[in-house]
Formats: C-alpha cells, structure tokens, sequence
C-alpha cells in the first residue's frame, strides 16, 4: 500500500516569513496530493491539492509543488500569519478504479512566532 | 453545499454499550469514509463504502461495524468496545473517479468518543 513520509514534525517561523513542508509518497499510481490543515479541535480542513498532470498549483499565499520523478511534494506559505499555526497534513490517494481512502502523512505542526 | 454532518459530537460509552454514529450527505457524492484519528495523530482509513457497498475494510476489528443504509448516509455501530477505542471518528465523502473527477474528499466535523 501506499506510504507518505512528511518533515518536519514541527515547524517553527517567524511572523511574515515563509514555511515549507515537504512529503514523499512510494507508490507511483498515486494521482492525487492534497493537504489538509488541522486546528485544535477540528477536522482537517482542505486548503491546496495537486493532480499529478500538474507541476505546481498556487492560492494566494499557499502554493504546493509536486515532482512525479522523485516521488515528492511540498507546501509554501509565504507572509506567514498567527492563524496559519495549525497542524499541516499532506495526503495522497491512489487509482484504484473504485474509491481509494487517503493515506496521511504523519503531520506537522506549524508555529508561527509573532 | 460541501457539508458533511455528523452526530453526535460527542460521546461516553461503556464498555458494554451499544450506540451509533451517523453521517448523512447531499452533495450526490457516491463514496462515503470512516476515519479514527488519535490525538495528535493522522487520520487512519477505517472503511470505505462505494455505490453504497462495503469496498475497503482496513482490518478493522468487528466491534465497529459500518452500515450504509443509502446514498446518503452512512452509519457506524459501535459495540464492546475498549478504552483505547476513544477517539475522533471522522466521516468523509467524495465523488467516484466516474463522477467527473471524484478525487476531493470532504470531512464531517467528527464524532469525540469517550470509553468508560
């Protein structure tokens, strides 16, 4: 089955800097890599996905990169604000023809200094 | 209408109770998950129901028992069950690949269970 591995465990940046978080999947069937943020108490929020016939999506100040060869994809958020400090999943999820749950990383939490 | 709805919120069980959770949709979305997630843990797939039959049970022991009664519910009874079944148990749904593009998968709000 599939296996996403997800660095960092936490992440610490200044208010108005960038964070990076990164994620490699093993299974090249994979065509779908969304990510999920997670506040405390509630459910993991969709907030970018890529599919795998597109190099890089960007939303605002959220952007996601994803590289088929390497098997790797990563989240920027640039101009980082307080209410981006939440726990990032990255996910991805398979072509099985019927309907493939995700497999989630193993999370990171983001902190954003002030 | 991207909202998923679950109930209860929240709910303290003994460990010889019966009760359920339930889930209902009307976005038309023909595949419907069951998610645990630990604290500070990622979501882990329970079942995956798929035109409204059962198509992935992730070795889930038999105290959780899924049921999908329509399209647009989905429901999960819980019986016997352990303390350290406590948990968040989220429900999702997306669209099937045959559903123009069903890859977005869209989380309920999630079910806090407790065990006594």
């Amino acid at each position: 089955g599939e296996n996403v591995e997800q660095h960092p465990s936490t992440l610490s940046v200044q208010e108005g800097d960038s964070a990076v978080i990164k994620c490699t999947y093993s299974d090249s069937a994979s065509n779908y890599f969304p990510w999920y943020k997670q506040e405390l108490g509630k459910r993991p929020q969709l907030i970018i996905d890529i599919r795998s016939n597109v190099g890089e999506k960007k939303d605002q100040r959220i952007a996601v990169t994803l590289n088929k060869t390497a098997k790797h994809f990563s989240l920027h958020i640039t101009e980082t604000q307080p209410e981006d400090s939440a726990v990032y999943f990255c996910a991805a999820r398979g072509t099985g023809g019927g309907a493939d749950g995700l497999t989630f990383g193993k999370g990171t939490h983001l902190i954003i200094q002030p | 209408d991207t909202e998923v709805t679950q109930t209860p919120k929240h709910l303290v069980m003994g460990m010889t109770n019966k009760k359920s959770l339930k889930c209902e949709q009307h976005m038309g979305h023909r595949a419907m998950y069951w998610y645990k997630q630990k604290a500070k843990k990622p979501p882990e797939l329970m079942f995956v129901y798929s035109y409204e039959k059962l198509s992935i049970n992730e070795s889930v022991p038999s105290r959780f028992s899924p049921e999908c009664p329509n399209s647009s519910l989905l429901n999960l009874h819980l019986h016997a069950l352990q303390p350290e079944d406590s948990a968040l148990y989220l429900c999702a749904s997306s669209l099937l690949p045959g559903q123009h593009s069903g890859n977005t998968i869209y989380f309920g709000e999630g079910s806090w269970l407790t065990v006594v």
